[in-house]
């Protein structure tokens, strides 16, 4: 059975860095052809991609966010961290971690998804 | 504003075919596959279609994607009242990052 579950503060202040951690089963990210990425969810409002990262330590990023984002790894943990600097009240949403499946030319973009995790950008 | 473009509501009603389109660009659905993500309300998106017309396993075949140039289709034929959630396009682009048309809600009335 796959899961993913993401975690992490609910509040953040403006400026301050954001740290969500994704924490999955039932797949490995040392196996060829896995990834796991971070997709946000403002309230009521469409999603939007943020991060990926492959079981070979391939990064990307979403363009107007890669200045702020980082993701990384810890396969021992299953475990896939995402950190986001300098927090805006613009960036409360709710955010989701899911796995990304390659088999040879065929990619399965998001097949499985955590329940995703409020945060709220706040004084 | 999303890369990908989509009406923001549908409706149809019990039993009736429903589609609902997404337009992009060359460097993405024109060079890329396209997905299809339902997201009922209060719960996490659904991978309904890949690979431009792919279902994953436990997707019903009402559910069909269908991709022509730079703009791809999901259809819905036996509308239920269930099948009333937001529905998500997304395709990768040329640059390898991930592009989300901004949704549609779909109404089952």
């Amino acid at each position: 059975q796959i899961t993913l579950k993401e975690s992490g503060p609910t509040l953040v202040k403006p400026t301050q860095t954001l740290t969500l951690t994704c924490t999955f089963s039932g797949f490995s990210l040392s196996t060829s052809g896995v990834g796991v990425g971070w997709i946000r969810q403002p309230p009521g409002k469409a999603l939007e991609w943020l991060a990926l990262i492959y079981w070979n330590d391939d990064k990307r990023y979403s363009p107007s966010l890669k200045s702020r984002l980082t993701i990384t790894k810890d396969t021992s943990k299953n475990q896939v961290v995402l950190t986001m600097t300098n927090m805006d009240p613009v960036d409360t949403a709710t955010y989701y971690c899911a796995r990304v499946t390659i088999f040879g030319v065929v990619i399965i973009l998001f097949d499985y998804w955590g329940q995703g995790t409020l945060v709220t950008v706040s004084s | 504003q999303s890369v990908l473009t989509q009406p923001p509501s549908a409706s149809g009603t019990p039993g009736q075919r429903v589609t609902i389109s997404c337009s992009g660009s060359s460097s993405n659905i024109g060079s890329n596959y396209v997905y299809w993500y339902q997201q009922l309300p209060g719960t996490a998106p659904k991978l309904l279609i890949y690979r431009n017309n792919q279902r994953p396993s436990g997707v019903p075949d009402r559910f069909s994607g269908s991709k022509s140039g730079t703009s791809a289709s999901l259809a819905i034929s036996g509308l239920r009242s269930e099948d009333e959630a937001d529905y998500y396009c997304a395709a990768w682009d040329d640059s390898l990052s991930v592009m989300f048309g901004g949704g549609t809600k779909l109404t089952v009335l």
